[in-house]
Parts: structure tokens; sequence; C-alpha cells
């Protein structure tokens, strides 16, 4: 079957480190997507990973364990706009993408 | 297109009738993809396209619902005689890649269906 286990919700302050950790189950890999989305607009693509290891991006950074089914997404100095929704979607076959249900970010002064 | 362009942005019908939700692809992206999220919840995947043809359409949630794809760009989901469950928003998005080749989907802002 398949399975993406992430946090509901998260606060954290401004100008703090948040780790958004995210397990899952899937058939087949083909690596695994971090999306931003912002009540009321589309998601918007944040990193991908298919190597185990650290991909740092700016602010953002996104790690995969292939082996534990384990990877996570870390945003550095927060700022209020980082409040948001954070969807971790393993890739399977044909590129699907299968979407957790997300963990919502407040980001608070 | 710049992007992905869905319309209806905001669709209200009434039970038992049929909508049709269009999904214009980002120029050249051979793969589309349709997902739905209800209120407060994570993205449903509901079917695949690779060209015209659709390998995966495993997520279409009853027979009621139906899409195609012409000319490899434009893409119609059909929900027929709807149901008030039937209420979400419904988002394409596009890629460069599908197969076994994984590659980033760019998403429209999604058409908002409400059933009444």
């Amino acid at each position: 079957g398949q399975n993406i286990d992430q946090p509901t919700e998260m606060t954290a302050t401004e100008g703090a480190i948040v780790q958004i950790n995210c397990t899952y189950q899937t058939s087949g890999f083909n690596g695994l997507f971090w999306y931003q989305q912002h009540a009321g607009e589309a998601p918007t693509f944040l990193s991908y990973n298919v190597l185990d290891g650290l991909e740092e991006k700016g602010r953002f950074s996104s790690f995969l364990s292939r082996s534990k089914g384990y990877s996570y997404l870390l945003l550095k100095e927060l700022q209020m706009k980082d409040s948001a929704s954070y969807l971790c979607a393993p890739s399977g076959g044909y590129n699907k993408l299968i979407f957790g249900a997300g963990t919502r970010l407040a980001v608070h002064p | 297109g710049a992007g992905v362009s869905q319309s209806p942005s905001n669709k209200v019908t009434e039970k038992g009738k049929d909508v049709e939700l269009r999904c214009d692809p980002i120029s050249g992206h051979t793969a589309l993809y349709w997902y739905r999220q209800s209120l407060g919840q994570g993205l449903e995947f509901l079917i695949y396209f690779q060209g015209n043809s659709a390998p995966d359409k495993s997520g279409l949630p009853s027979d009621r619902f139906s899409a195609e794809r012409t000319g490899g760009s434009v893409s119609t989901l059909t929900i027929q005689r709807t149901q008030q469950e039937d209420s979400a928003v419904y988002l394409c998005a596009s890629s460069l890649r599908g197969r076994s080749v994984a590659g980033e989907l760019f998403f429209g802002e999604g058409s908002r269906l409400t059933v009444l």
C-alpha cells in the first residue's frame, strides 16, 4: 500500500529553524518532492531528492533516507510568509506524486 | 502558455448535474495530472496522462468520473450526476517528464466545485 505520514500542525517563531518530518511507504520510488501551499493557492515546488543525503537551497534544505523511508524539510531564518502547508510527496511509477495531508506551519512574531 | 490554466475557477452546481472542468497545460509538457483536494485535506490523485493516453486512472473515485486529453494538450475532467461529496478543488498539473523519470509538477490554480 501507500502511506505518507507527517505532523498535522507545527508552530515556530520568526527567525527560528523548524524541521518537518515525513515517513512514507510507496510502491515504486523515483524520488521525493516537497511542495509549499499557501491557503487558497496552488502548490509550488520547493525541493526534490532522489539520492540519500541533504539538498540545500537557500533557506530551505531537504533530506532523504531511502532505506528508512524518511525525509525532512528544514526551514531556516523563518519569515512570516513561510506560514503555509508543506506537502511531502514521494514519486512512484509514471512520476505520480502521492501527497501526504500536509503540515500546516504557523510562524509567529 | 506561461503556466497551467484551469477553467472555470469556480463552479456551483446542483446535485445530479454534469460538470466539465478544463485544463490547459504548459506548452510542451507531455505529462498531465488531475488531483482533487477537499477542504483541509491533502491532494488525492485522480488520473495521469502521457500524451493523449491515460496509463494510470486508478484514482478516479467512480464511473461518474472521466477524463480525456486531445492533441497532447488540453484535458477535460467530466463529472456526471454530481454528488455533494464531489465538492472540492480540482487541481491540474503538468510536467515535462513522466513514465519512470521524476520531474517537477507545475500546478494550475484549480477549479473549485461546489455541489448544492
